[in-house]
């Protein structure tokens, strides 16, 4: 199994700019998240998806656009770049619909900057 | 509402002495806690989980935390540290919700270890 990858590793964009972080995992999980990890911040929830056809809004979800069309793909689009989008972004698997106490997998991370 | 703060954002210790890593929850039921490390340039990974099956949880390579309702507190420790310990640390505490649940991340701990 590969896991959970990301595509690209890196990006730069200007401002106004759109682009879509990929995702991916093949270990047939439900639940998907997305998340950015800012200095001192920790990792905050952008969206999330617990199967197929559902998504919602996690913490910080402004300026950010999801689907989940197939059990293994969740990308995530930026619609318009703005400079407070800079960030790394990870993407998260976790078997089942719920988080229960199951363990999250996580991307290798997308580093994103934009000016 | 859950929370979860880390005391501290930046730790140092010296090879071979312990380690602690503070982290106290605010949660409204008996809360799903872990503890992720991030080595830099990472993703994530899980040290350890607690389940409510016992307050002392081991994780891997050394490392345990002990849950303690009255304190609300979930401290990480390990007995002797070691250079390959040197990474980013983050308490994660798990909400309840309609979806599935979510994850609350602390603001992250930088463990430094010299030799």
């Amino acid at each position: 199994n590969a896991g959970v990858t990301q595509t690209p590793k890196f990006q730069v964009l200007k401002t106004g700019q759109s682009m879509t972080l990929q995702c991916a995992q093949d270990m047939n999980h439900e639940y998907m998240s997305w998340y950015r990890q800012d200095p001192g911040m920790g990792l905050r929830l952008i969206h999330y998806s617990v199967g197929a056809g559902i998504t919602d809004q996690g913490e910080v979800p402004n300026g950010y656009n999801v689907s989940r069309s197939t059990t293994e793909d969740f990308p995530l689009r930026l619609l318009s770049a703005a400079p407070s989008q800079t960030s790394v972004y990870f993407c998260a698997s976790t078997l089942g619909q719920g988080l229960g106490y199951n363990e999250q997998f996580f991307g290798p991370g997308t580093r994103l900057t934009v000016l | 509402a859950q929370s979860v703060t880390q005391l501290d954002s930046h730790v140092s210790v010296s090879e071979g002495t312990p380690v602690l890593l503070r982290c106290n929850y605010s949660s409204s039921y008996s809360p799903s806690l872990f503890w992720y490390v991030q080595h830099p340039n990472k993703g994530l990974q899980l040290l350890l989980k607690y389940t409510s099956a016992a307050t002392l949880v081991k994780g891997i390579n050394g490392f345990e935390a002990e849950f303690k309702k009255s304190e609300t507190s979930f401290h990480l420790t390990k007995p002797s540290a070691h250079m390959s310990d040197a990474a980013e640390y983050f308490c994660v505490v798990r909400t309840l919700g309609n979806q599935g649940g979510k994850l609350i991340f602390g603001q992250g701990t930088e463990l430094s270890v010299k030799p």
